[in-house]
């Protein structure tokens, strides 16, 4: 089983607060990754992570931002959270040479 | 087109039936290759992670690459309601830090 851990689960937050989704693992995998996923849809690579003090943006254009001052830690921040960021967040690690493991997800609502 | 192209389904399938599940992709560049499982509101489960072209067997589960016809194939043996779940296929190019998914098969095992 893997080893990376996405808190909170659930989050509902009202509309102009900032918020923080953290992610943890414990396998020492230098890429982390952030994921956007709506119910049924495709998954959108938000933000990824080579190591620490490396970030990139990914495909999708996210009003998020992302810190690696950890190997093990990969948090990502919403300044002022908006309805239309109603989502689930995945976050994922990947080892060497290639298998990338998912965290559990948050599941955000903005009221 | 997209680099990889995987049918959305829904794929209905009675219990105990072989279910096969598929990925074509359009960039030789692609060497490692995984399936993933995802219940709904979950995150993704890895299942299956394969390098060379061939077949590799785990369980009920078989995972068969043809890069020379740059298509991959995911076997499900005496499929249970419990497999129900939304397939996705992932590819790496080597070198690269990111993933390339498939938007996902959803499969459903009727009792």
């Amino acid at each position: 089983e893997a080893d990376i851990y996405q808190t909170p689960r659930y989050l509902v937050i009202g509309t102009g607060k900032k918020i923080t989704l953290e992610c943890s693992q414990t396998m020492g995998h230098d890429k982390m990754y952030w994921y956007q996923q709506d119910p049924g849809m495709e998954l959108h690579l938000i933000h990824y992570s080579y190591g620490v003090n490396s970030t990139e943006k990914g495909d999708l254009s996210s009003e998020s931002t992302v810190s690696r001052i950890r190997t093990e830690h990969f948090p990502l921040t919403l300044e002022s959270a908006r309805p239309s960021h109603t989502s689930q967040y995945l976050c994922a690690s990947r080892g060497q040479p290639a298998e990338a493991f998912f965290g559990q997800g948050t599941r955000l609502t903005v009221v | 087109q997209k680099e990889v192209e995987q049918d959305p389904g829904p794929l209905s399938v009675p219990e105990g039936a072989i279910v096969s599940l598929n990925c074509t992709y359009s960039n030789s560049a692609f060497q490692y290759f995984m399936w993933y499982r995802q219940y709904s509101r979950k995150g993704p489960e890895l299942l299956m992670y394969t390098y060379s072209s061939g077949n590799k067997e785990d369980g009920r589960f078989t995972a068969q690459v043809d890069k020379s016809s740059k298509y991959i194939s995911l076997f499900i043996r005496d499929s249970q309601p419990s497999d129900s779940a939304t397939y996705l296929c992932a590819m790496i190019i080597p070198g690269y830090s990111t993933l390339t998914f498939g938007k996902g098969t959803m499969l459903l095992v009727s009792p």
